[in-house]
This record gives structure tokens, sequence and C-alpha cells, in this order.
């Protein structure tokens, strides 16, 4: 059962458009969200998060939305920009000791952004 | 900030074989987890490395397999045991750097790229 689901495979935009990477969940224990960023041949890199109890979070370029009564969060990249192009994961936790460190990641989006 | 080097950052191994990855950091750091990702499926959590005791093991995934060390609070080894085809995937250590408190956002290494033959 996949809990976090990022339905779009891939995107491609034009660079200084926006770019929107949707994931939905279905655990309604989970209560922090996450944004990474992968290169090929590299590990995935931290972006932005979001807890539960909020419903935006921006930080520069990137801003974090969630609805919580639909479970979806998006991440916007606004401008976009070609060095943006890399795969994208969202990342979920619950609350609770047993769960510390312990992410579900969604499937990944792979970003093209086009000069 | 804080660097981890995970190796060998790839490989190619006979079925039947064993491979033993490592994880270093450059500071110390409580919690050290294991994670793989298959070819064209997310991230999902082997287990737990916890610094003096065993690990613990995410369902799915058992010692025999997938035996862990964790030595001291900078270093850890996952061994991929009796590979097949079936374990060919990238492996990556997550730790929780300091840096990282302020945002629950876990640091990755590099991964290690396993092909089983």
């Amino acid at each position: 059962d996949q809990q976090v689901k990022q339905n779009s495979p891939s995107l491609s935009v034009q660079e200084g458009r926006i770019s929107i990477l949707n994931c939905d969940y279905t655990n309604s224990m989970f209560d922090y969200f996450l944004w990474y960023k992968k290169y090929p041949a590299e590990g995935p890199t931290f972006l932005i998060s979001i807890s539960s109890i909020k419903d935006k979070n921006e930080d520069g370029r990137f801003t974090v939305f969630l609805n919580k009564s639909a479970k979806h969060l998006s991440l916007h990249i606004v401008p976009s920009q070609p060095g943006d192009s890399a795969v994208y994961f969202c990342a979920a936790s619950a609350a609770g000791s047993s769960n510390t460190g312990k992410l579900i990641f969604g499937q990944g989006t792979t970003l093209q952004v086009k000069p | 900030s804080a660097v981890i080097s995970q190796k060998p950052s790839r490989d190619i191994c006979q079925r039947g074989t064993s491979l033993t990855i490592q994880c270093q950091v450059d500071s110390q750091v409580t919690m050290m987890f294991w994670y793989r990702q298959q070819p064209g499926q997310s991230l999902t959590l082997i287990a737990t490395a916890n610094q003096g005791s065993e690990a613990t093991y995410e369902s799915g995934f058992v010692i025999d397999k997938f035996p862990i060390s964790r030595p001291n609070l900078t270093f850890s080894t996952l061994t991929v045991s009796n590979m097949s085809p079936e374990d060919s995937s990238i492996y990556l250590c997550s730790v929780e750097l300091l840096s990282d408190l302020f945002s629950n956002g876990y640091t990755f290494g590099s991964g290690t790229r396993l092909t089983v033959v």
C-alpha cells in the first residue's frame, strides 16, 4: 500500500514559469511533510518541509502548500530555473518515538526546466 | 557542515555473494538509517542503525539478509547478503545532523548503486 503518492512521474516547464509538483497521502497520522531534490548519482537533498499545523511554508522560490482535508500537498517553484531540473521526492513522517527518522517517500517526479 | 561519505559508490556483484556498504559521518550523530531505492520505486527504509545495540528493522527486512553494524556514533555498515538480481538497487544511508534538528530534514549520503548479475 503506497501511503505517499506522486502521480505524475514527470513534469516539463519553461524557464521562468511556475513548477507545481503534487503529492497525496493516505495516512492521517502523518504530521510532517518534506520535499527532497535528487540529482543523478547523488543522494536526496532536503529542500523544504511543513508541519501539519500549517498550511503554507515559504523559502525563497520554494513554497509548500498543505491541504489536510484533502490529504494533499504541493511544491511550487517560481520562477523555475534550469538548475531545478531533478527528481523531486515527497516524504511524510508520523509523530512518535518509534517513527523517528522513518520517512515514507513517494515515487518521485522528474522535473525538467527548459531554457 | 557535516559530510557523509558512503562507499562504494557503485558495484556489480555476482549472485550469491555479499556486499558491505559503509557510511561514515565526520561528526557524531545519534540517528543513522539505511534506505533502499529499487529501480523506478520510492525510497524505502530498511532499518535504523542503533549505536551499541541491534538494528531495528522495518517490515519486510530481516537481519539475516541485511546485517547492520553501528560500532560508534560516526560509522555504520549495511551488508546485503546472498545477493540476487532483485537486490539491485540504490542503497542510501541517512543521518540526523544537528542542522537538521531545526528542519526535521534528514541528510542522505550519495548512495551505493548495486547491480547483481
